[in-house]
């Protein structure tokens, strides 16, 4: 059972720039969320995928926006960068969206915005 | 509007010292979930535990023991004799079910562990 995995680990992006973050589910997991983790805090919810829909979203901008995929890989967009984008992206995977099911974590992807 | 707190930031303690971690949370449903996170410098956020909003059972994993009590709204762990493999960063965080049936999850700030030698 392969687990969580992103890509890609570290990204350098400028003020405006538009980004992409991917990532694969564990094995068995049809659902998918998204958390951004500023330095020193906890993580924040940005939204949640299930069967390719989104179904639940943060307090996040629509330029934050993202996909899945019918293998329930996923990926997260965000447009015109802000420094405040500056994080760790968190993907996370869970077996069904409807039950309050333990989320497995990938590594991240350390975004910094110059 | 759900909410978790972690009041202790950094916590240090001398090797083989117990240790235990506050978590107080808040929540209007009767059915949530906790849960403890452990993250080390990698980033990836480990599963600790997970335990219901119905089950105040207290646990015990080896060195780890975590406490639910629901009249006070807090689920603590406690890690017994600490080692420095345990200096790590430690998040609790509450699930409820979103409108639209998604698994909302509030994290807390999480507490920096340092086990000094």
């Amino acid at each position: 059972e392969t687990g969580v995995t992103q890509s890609p680990t570290h990204l350098i992006k400028t003020r405006g720039q538009q980004v992409t973050l991917r990532c694969s589910s564990q094995s068995g997991h049809n659902t998918v969320s998204w958390y951004q983790q500023a330095l020193g805090q906890g993580p924040q919810f940005i939204f949640q995928y299930y069967r390719e829909e989104e179904n639940g979203r943060g307090n996040f901008p629509p330029r934050f926006s993202g996909l899945q995929f019918p293998n329930y890989s996923s990926e997260l967009n965000v447009n015109a960068l802000e420094l405040d984008d500056s994080a760790l992206y968190l993907c996370a995977s869970s077996v069904d969206r409807g039950r309050p099911d333990t989320q497995y974590f990938g590594p991240g992807t350390r975004l910094t915005v110059l | 509007a759900q909410k978790v707190t972690q009041a202790q930031t950094e916590i240090s303690v001398v090797e083989k010292e117990d240790v235990t971690l506050d978590c107080v949370y808040e929540t209007r449903d009767t059915t949530y979930y906790l849960f403890w996170y452990k993250q080390p410098p990698s980033g990836e956020l480990v599963f600790l535990i997970r335990r219901n909003s119905f089950d105040e059972q207290n646990e015990i994993s080896g060195r780890y023991s975590w406490n639910f009590q629901k009249s006070t709204s807090s689920f603590n762990f406690t890690i017994t004799a600490s080692q420095v493999v345990d200096s790590v960063v430690y998040f609790c965080a509450l699930s409820e079910k979103g409108s639209g049936g998604y698994q909302k999850v509030t994290f807390g700030t999480g507490t920096k562990l340092q086990v000094i030698p």
